[in-house]
């Protein structure tokens, strides 16, 4: 069971253009919404996260929308750059002592390459 | 500050044998978590450990097996290793005692032959 449905599963972006992936989730105690990036040979590393009591949050050129209704966020890279080029996992996991359940359940992945 | 250190960084084994890796949280984190990659499933989730307790465990055969040491350190085991298991593995410590915040090391890459 997939509980977390990530697309495109790769894209291709001109240097200076907008990336944008998308996330869907179907667990509703999901209240932690991580976006890695990883390159080849490497961990993944953490981005930028969000928490559902936000419709959007952002980091430099980097910017979560989350959906609570919808149950869908994404990650939206402005000025996209060559050094962007990476896979990029979008995660999730419940954190309320309630419910947490001590692990990130993850996307598949889009591998992003940004042309220049 | 130190990240998360995994060792070693790459690992060739042979079906039949048995592998043990390490992870070395950073610095205040008590839990560890490991994942395992393989380009057909992605990222799944192992087990997690807090203050030396598994508190959840993935839908992985017997074999895989770790464990937590009071110093937060923690070694993943995998016995009669399979070609199947050839993977990069690996390690994410947090803060948070719920989850949540979760930095990922290198990984260990290993090939079973």
């Amino acid at each position: 069971q997939q509980q977390v449905k990530q697309s495109p599963q790769s894209l291709i972006v001109q240097k200076g253009g907008i990336s944008i992936i998308n996330c869907a989730y179907e667990n509703t105690a999901f209240d932690y919404f991580p976006w890695y990036q990883q390159f080849p040979g490497k961990g993944p590393a953490l981005l930028i996260a969000i928490r559902p009591d936000v419709s959007e949050k952002k980091e430099g050129r980097f910017t979560i929308s989350f959906n609570k209704s919808a149950k869908q966020f994404s990650l939206h890279i402005m000025d996209s750059q060559p050094g962007d080029s990476a896979t990029y996992f979008c995660a999730a996991t419940p954190t309320n002592s309630g419910g947490s359940n001590y692990k990130l359940t993850f996307g598949k992945g889009t591998l992003l390459t940004v042309n220049p | 500050k130190a990240g998360v250190t995994q060792t070693p960084r790459y690992l060739i084994k042979t079906r039949g044998q048995q592998v043990t890796l390490s992870c070395s949280p950073i610095s205040g984190h008590r839990s560890v978590s490991w994942y395992q990659q393989t380009p057909g499933q992605g990222l799944q989730f192992l087990f997690e450990y807090f203050s030396e307790t598994q508190r959840n465990k993935g839908n992985f055969p017997g074999r895989f097996s770790g464990r937590q040491f009071s110093n937060s350190r923690s070694e993943m085991n995998v016995s009669t290793l399979e070609l199947g298991d050839s993977a990069l593995y690996l390690c994410a410590s947090s803060l948070a005692v719920t989850g949540g915040g979760y930095t990922f090391g290198s990984g260990t890459r290993l090939t079973v032959v």
